[in-house]
């Protein structure tokens, strides 16, 4: 089973919808949970961030950890197209070295 | 301007020569890491720093060297570039003792012939 597992799409919504992307994960260990937006060509920007479980609102965003069943999730409202891009879910803790393990990726498209 | 910075952005080399990519962050982070991507394979870390002259290993270290003697700077060495080294090099930096965030450089997009 891999350490973290991503839908990689890809997802094609409507301008105004609202997006969900998830994540689960295997290992228990993992206490830092992340969600970056990466555009094409560009390097990774750090969306959101969440310690453990609950929910965190950022303006237009949403997330969501459940460490109980080890899913985490990020929501989108309003999708406007500057919103297409590659979103990433990473975690990290447990080791000493704060790697970060990311999933694969999901690919949204917004569509005008 | 708090950022990383990585140089080249783009390089095409030949098999087994040499070349450095530098990695240069201006927010005082002690953590450094270098991250390879890949279609399907995700971001996979290569090496990470803790401080200066403190390196190790991550999950794909084969083939690659670091080094760390500033704290600002951390650039990964390819002694001997093989083609299966192409792909897209992204370095990161975090500050220890604050959240787990880590902030990603534009990358560095190599290819070897």
């Amino acid at each position: 089973q891999k350490e973290v597992e991503q839908d990689p799409g890809p997802l094609s919504v409507p301008e105004g919808a609202i997006v969900s992307l998830n994540c689960t994960y295997s290992n228990s260990a993992f206490q830092y949970f992340m969600w970056y937006r990466q555009y094409s060509r560009k390097g990774p920007e750090l969306l959101m961030y969440t310690y453990s479980s609950g929910n965190k609102e950022d303006g237009r965003f949403t997330a969501q950890v459940d460490k109980s069943s080890k899913y985490i999730s990020l929501f989108i409202r309003d999708s406007q197209p500057s919103d297409s891009a590659t979103y990433l879910c990473a975690m990290s803790g447990g080791g000493s070295n704060y790697k970060l393990t990311f999933g694969k990726g999901t690919l949204l498209t917004v569509n005008p | 301007e708090a950022q990383v910075t990585q140089n080249p952005r783009y390089l095409i080399t030949v098999t087994g020569k040499k070349l450095t990519v530098t990695c240069s962050q201006n927010m005082n982070h002690e953590y450094m890491s270098w991250y390879r991507q890949d279609p399907g394979l995700g971001l996979r870390q290569i090496y990470y720093s803790m401080n200066v002259e403190v390196t190790d290993k991550g999950d794909v270290p084969e083939g690659y060297k670091v080094s760390r003697k500033e704290k600002r700077n951390f650039p990964l060495i390819l002694e001997s570039p093989s083609p299966n080294q192409t792909s897209l090099y992204f370095c990161a930096s975090m500050g220890l003792g604050t959240s787990e965030t880590q902030y990603f450089g534009p990358g560095t997009r190599l290819l070897v012939l």
